[in-house]
């Protein structure tokens, strides 16, 4: 299986501050199939990004995926209020998807 | 607007089969383009993929549970099942129902782009 590794694991910012979030896998994720999810307190994971640098529907364009292999990065280019939560990588270029441990965006 | 509903028993007892339903509204099981599936969490593991099923049936399980696992559809109702057996206290977690997507071209490799709430299981004498 692979492994997703997230860093850092709490990341502490201000509102209108830049965020990089790091996922890095165990092997080759194929085809840069990586995912990005947003979860907020009681609420389910909300899909952000695919394949790497996609978009979903309805995602505001301060959130943008890159990379590819094996070392990939979220960033919101300006933090808004609703933006801390934490963040979790799925990969499903092999069976089975896994997801990476998350890392934690809170307020500085 | 795509809604996926949990329900089922919020306490099984160890060696028992959990037992779960997702109500689909807004599209359909028998659709031709997604697999609907089972995504569970919980502070030990995290999140965790169990398995998917498309509108013929065919499946796709994380090989950790295939032995326990058996997910299915019933089309009249629009709705997903979950049946977990043999649980211990390893399976308490929120387990999410999840329509699975695939890039185009990479049919049989998911992400998932809608979330039910989730439903709380939790494994106990």
């Amino acid at each position: 299986d692979i492994v997703l590794t997230q860093s850092p694991g709490t990341l502490s910012l201000s509102p209108g501050e830049r965020a990089t979030l790091s996922c890095r896998a165990s092997q080759i994720v194929i085809r840069s199939y990586l995912a990005w999810y947003q979860q907020k307190p009681g609420q389910a994971p909300r899909l952000l990004m695919y394949g790497a640098s996609s978009r979903a529907t309805g995602i505001p364009d301060r959130f943008s995926g890159s990379g590819s292999g094996t070392d990939f990065t979220l960033t919101i280019s300006r933090l808004e209020p609703e933006d801390f939560a934490v963040y979790y990588c799925q990969q499903y270029g092999s069976s089975p998807f896994t997801f990476g441990p998350g890392t934690k965006v809170d307020i500085k | 607007q795509l809604q996926l509903q949990e329900s089922g028993p919020g306490l099984v007892k160890p060696s028992e089969t959990l037992s779960l339903t997702c109500t689909v509204s807004g599209d359909s099981v028998s659709s031709r383009s997604y697999y609907w599936g089972w995504i569970r969490q919980s502070p030990g593991k995290g999140l965790e993929w169990i398995g998917g099923i498309f509108y013929t049936g065919s499946t796709s399980y994380n090989p950790s549970l295939k032995s326990r696992v058996t997910i299915s559809t019933d089309t009249s109702k629009n709705q997903v099942s979950l049946n977990l057996n043999s649980v211990t206290a390893a399976d308490t977690a929120v387990y999410y129902c999840a329509r699975h997507s695939a890039n185009d071209g990479s049919w049989g490799l998911f992400y998932f782009d809608y979330w039910g709430q989730g439903t709380l299981v939790t494994v106990s004498s």
